[in-house]
Protein backbone atom coordinates (compact mmCIF):
# COMPACT_ATOMS: atom_id res chain seq x y z
CA UNK A 1 0.00 0.00 0.00
CA UNK A 2 1.57 3.44 -1.00
CA UNK A 3 -0.67 5.25 1.39
CA UNK A 4 -1.14 8.81 1.01
CA UNK A 5 0.61 10.02 -2.35
CA UNK A 6 0.91 14.00 -3.38
CA UNK A 7 1.97 15.00 -6.62
CA UNK A 8 4.04 17.32 -7.58
CA UNK A 9 6.86 17.02 -5.19
CA UNK A 10 8.12 20.90 -6.00
CA UNK A 11 6.72 23.26 -8.30
CA UNK A 12 7.89 27.00 -9.50
CA UNK A 13 4.88 29.54 -10.07
CA UNK A 14 4.87 32.88 -11.35
CA UNK A 15 2.61 35.20 -9.39
CA UNK A 16 -1.13 34.60 -10.75
CA UNK A 17 -0.41 30.93 -12.15
CA UNK A 18 -3.03 28.76 -11.29
CA UNK A 19 -2.42 24.76 -10.11
CA UNK A 20 -3.51 21.91 -8.36
CA UNK A 21 -1.94 20.02 -5.64
CA UNK A 22 -3.01 16.37 -5.91
CA UNK A 23 -3.21 14.00 -3.36
CA UNK A 24 -4.50 10.39 -3.32
CA UNK A 25 -4.91 7.59 -0.34
CA UNK A 26 -5.26 3.97 -0.55
CA UNK A 27 -6.30 3.44 3.20
CA UNK A 28 -9.82 3.92 2.28
CA UNK A 29 -10.24 6.72 5.38
CA UNK A 30 -12.90 8.89 5.59
CA UNK A 31 -10.83 12.13 6.71
CA UNK A 32 -8.55 13.65 4.60
CA UNK A 33 -6.75 17.45 5.24
CA UNK A 34 -4.86 20.23 3.67
CA UNK A 35 -2.40 21.52 5.42
CA UNK A 36 0.51 24.40 5.33
CA UNK A 37 3.76 24.42 6.44
CA UNK A 38 6.01 27.64 6.33
CA UNK A 39 9.41 27.94 7.37
CA UNK A 40 9.81 26.78 11.43
CA UNK A 41 6.17 27.31 11.65
CA UNK A 42 3.50 24.48 12.57
CA UNK A 43 0.90 23.38 10.67
CA UNK A 44 -2.02 25.24 9.36
CA UNK A 45 -5.14 23.32 8.32
CA UNK A 46 -6.75 25.16 4.89
CA UNK A 47 -9.65 22.80 4.27
CA UNK A 48 -11.02 19.56 4.82
CA UNK A 49 -13.12 16.40 4.14
CA UNK A 50 -15.39 14.42 6.20
CA UNK A 51 -16.44 12.07 3.20
CA UNK A 52 -16.54 12.21 -0.46
CA UNK A 53 -18.78 15.01 -1.41
CA UNK A 54 -18.36 16.69 2.00
CA UNK A 55 -15.99 19.69 2.37
CA UNK A 56 -15.27 22.24 5.15
CA UNK A 57 -13.05 24.89 5.60
CA UNK A 58 -10.13 25.40 7.69
CA UNK A 59 -8.39 27.66 9.69
CA UNK A 60 -6.47 29.31 6.33
CA UNK A 61 -8.78 28.60 3.09
CA UNK A 62 -8.36 32.12 1.99
CA UNK A 63 -6.77 31.70 -1.88
CA UNK A 64 -7.66 27.77 -1.99
CA UNK A 65 -10.13 25.87 -3.59
CA UNK A 66 -10.64 21.87 -3.25
CA UNK A 67 -13.15 19.06 -4.06
CA UNK A 68 -13.82 15.42 -2.98
CA UNK A 69 -15.65 13.57 -5.53
CA UNK A 70 -14.03 10.41 -4.44
CA UNK A 71 -13.04 9.09 -1.44
CA UNK A 72 -9.33 8.44 -2.28
CA UNK A 73 -8.45 11.78 -4.13
CA UNK A 74 -8.74 15.22 -2.41
CA UNK A 75 -7.03 18.01 -5.44
CA UNK A 76 -5.92 21.35 -3.70
CA UNK A 77 -6.74 24.31 -6.12
CA UNK A 78 -4.55 27.79 -6.05
CA UNK A 79 -6.74 29.74 -8.49
CA UNK A 80 -4.06 33.02 -8.32
CA UNK A 81 -1.07 32.30 -6.75
CA UNK A 82 0.56 34.61 -4.66
CA UNK A 83 4.12 35.01 -3.09
CA UNK A 84 2.37 34.21 0.40
CA UNK A 85 1.37 31.00 -0.81
CA UNK A 86 4.79 29.98 -0.89
CA UNK A 87 5.21 26.91 1.64
CA UNK A 88 4.76 23.20 1.69
CA UNK A 89 1.77 21.74 1.28
CA UNK A 90 1.18 18.27 3.43
CA UNK A 91 -1.94 16.30 2.77
CA UNK A 92 -3.35 14.14 5.75
CA UNK A 93 -6.02 11.88 6.56
CA UNK A 94 -7.67 9.76 9.35
CA UNK A 95 -9.85 6.64 9.20
CA UNK A 96 -12.95 7.92 10.79
CA UNK A 97 -12.95 10.70 12.94
CA UNK A 98 -10.31 14.11 13.69
CA UNK A 99 -9.69 12.42 16.88
CA UNK A 100 -7.78 9.69 15.37
CA UNK A 101 -3.99 9.63 14.30
CA UNK A 102 -3.35 11.27 11.13
CA UNK A 103 -1.32 10.03 8.51
CA UNK A 104 0.26 12.56 6.00
CA UNK A 105 1.89 12.11 2.33
CA UNK A 106 5.37 13.65 1.97
CA UNK A 107 4.23 17.08 0.99
CA UNK A 108 4.42 19.30 -1.71
CA UNK A 109 7.42 22.34 -1.83
CA UNK A 110 5.75 25.03 -3.63
CA UNK A 111 7.38 28.62 -4.63
CA UNK A 112 5.25 31.45 -6.21
CA UNK A 113 7.93 34.23 -7.69
CA UNK B 1 -2.32 34.32 24.29
CA UNK B 2 -0.69 32.00 21.64
CA UNK B 3 -3.53 28.64 21.06
CA UNK B 4 -0.94 26.29 21.09
CA UNK B 5 2.08 27.42 22.37
CA UNK B 6 5.68 25.80 22.32
CA UNK B 7 8.99 26.64 23.35
CA UNK B 8 10.72 26.50 19.56
CA UNK B 9 14.08 25.57 21.23
CA UNK B 10 16.61 24.35 20.23
CA UNK B 11 16.29 21.83 23.38
CA UNK B 12 19.33 20.39 23.81
CA UNK B 13 19.43 16.76 25.78
CA UNK B 14 22.45 14.67 26.55
CA UNK B 15 21.94 11.26 25.15
CA UNK B 16 20.71 8.68 27.63
CA UNK B 17 19.10 11.63 29.12
CA UNK B 18 15.38 12.54 29.86
CA UNK B 19 13.61 15.46 26.77
CA UNK B 20 10.77 16.85 28.57
CA UNK B 21 8.67 18.78 25.92
CA UNK B 22 5.87 21.32 26.74
CA UNK B 23 3.34 22.76 25.22
CA UNK B 24 0.73 25.28 26.65
CA UNK B 25 -3.19 25.95 24.75
CA UNK B 26 -5.95 28.74 25.48
CA UNK B 27 -9.26 26.38 24.66
CA UNK B 28 -10.23 25.25 27.78
CA UNK B 29 -12.70 22.78 26.05
CA UNK B 30 -10.25 21.23 24.41
CA UNK B 31 -10.88 17.65 24.50
CA UNK B 32 -7.90 15.14 22.54
CA UNK B 33 -4.09 16.14 22.68
CA UNK B 34 -1.56 14.67 20.00
CA UNK B 35 2.53 14.66 19.85
CA UNK B 36 3.75 14.64 16.36
CA UNK B 37 7.46 13.97 15.73
CA UNK B 38 8.58 15.82 12.27
CA UNK B 39 12.24 15.12 11.12
CA UNK B 40 13.91 17.27 8.80
CA UNK B 41 11.94 17.95 5.35
CA UNK B 42 9.87 14.94 5.93
CA UNK B 43 6.54 14.89 6.78
CA UNK B 44 4.91 14.73 10.46
CA UNK B 45 4.45 11.13 12.16
CA UNK B 46 1.97 10.75 15.08
CA UNK B 47 4.34 9.50 18.34
CA UNK B 48 1.23 10.04 20.83
CA UNK B 49 -2.21 10.94 21.63
CA UNK B 50 -3.76 11.40 24.57
CA UNK B 51 -7.62 12.30 25.84
CA UNK B 52 -7.67 12.32 29.36
CA UNK B 53 -6.08 13.90 32.44
CA UNK B 54 -2.58 11.94 33.82
CA UNK B 55 0.29 10.17 32.28
CA UNK B 56 -0.31 7.78 29.36
CA UNK B 57 2.96 5.58 28.63
CA UNK B 58 4.28 3.80 25.50
CA UNK B 59 7.70 2.95 25.46
CA UNK B 60 9.99 5.28 26.20
CA UNK B 61 7.95 8.05 25.35
CA UNK B 62 5.29 9.97 27.94
CA UNK B 63 2.27 12.00 27.62
CA UNK B 64 1.02 13.67 30.51
CA UNK B 65 -1.98 16.30 30.42
CA UNK B 66 -3.61 18.28 32.89
CA UNK B 67 -6.82 20.43 31.79
CA UNK B 68 -6.93 22.25 34.43
CA UNK B 69 -3.30 23.98 33.96
CA UNK B 70 -3.89 23.46 30.15
CA UNK B 71 -0.64 21.93 29.62
CA UNK B 72 0.64 18.79 28.23
CA UNK B 73 4.01 17.68 28.07
CA UNK B 74 6.07 15.06 26.27
CA UNK B 75 8.76 12.84 28.29
CA UNK B 76 11.32 11.25 25.92
CA UNK B 77 13.44 8.93 28.26
CA UNK B 78 16.90 7.10 27.41
CA UNK B 79 16.96 9.97 24.56
CA UNK B 80 18.45 8.29 21.35
CA UNK B 81 20.42 10.94 18.48
CA UNK B 82 17.65 9.32 16.37
CA UNK B 83 14.83 11.44 18.87
CA UNK B 84 16.62 14.47 17.04
CA UNK B 85 13.76 16.26 15.45
CA UNK B 86 11.23 18.91 15.59
CA UNK B 87 8.21 17.96 18.11
CA UNK B 88 4.76 19.17 17.17
CA UNK B 89 1.69 19.41 19.61
CA UNK B 90 -1.95 19.33 18.28
CA UNK B 91 -5.03 20.13 20.03
CA UNK B 92 -8.29 19.77 19.13
CA UNK B 93 -10.83 22.96 20.25
CA UNK B 94 -13.96 22.42 21.12
CA UNK B 95 -15.59 23.45 17.83
CA UNK B 96 -13.23 20.36 16.24
CA UNK B 97 -10.55 22.59 14.93
CA UNK B 98 -7.43 21.31 15.04
CA UNK B 99 -4.65 24.09 15.86
CA UNK B 100 -0.49 23.14 15.49
CA UNK B 101 2.39 25.01 17.95
CA UNK B 102 4.85 25.88 16.11
CA UNK B 103 6.98 22.96 17.06
CA UNK B 104 10.23 22.33 19.75
CA UNK B 105 13.33 21.30 17.86
CA UNK B 106 15.03 18.32 19.76
CA UNK B 107 18.81 18.16 19.39
CA UNK B 108 20.14 14.91 21.48
CA UNK B 109 23.58 15.18 21.85
CA UNK B 110 26.24 11.72 21.50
Amino acid sequence: NAGVTQTPKFRILKIGQSMTLQCTQDMNHNYMYWYRQDPGMGLKLIYYSVGAGITDKGEVPNGYNVSRSTTEDFPLRLELAAPSQTSVYFCATSEASLQETQYFGPGTRLLVL
Amino acid sequence: QKEVEQNSGPLSVPEGAIASLNCTYSDRGSQSFFWYRQYSGKSPELIMSIYSNGDKEDGRFTAQLNKASQYVSLLIRDSQPSDSATYLCAVIRRDDKIIFGKGTRLHILP
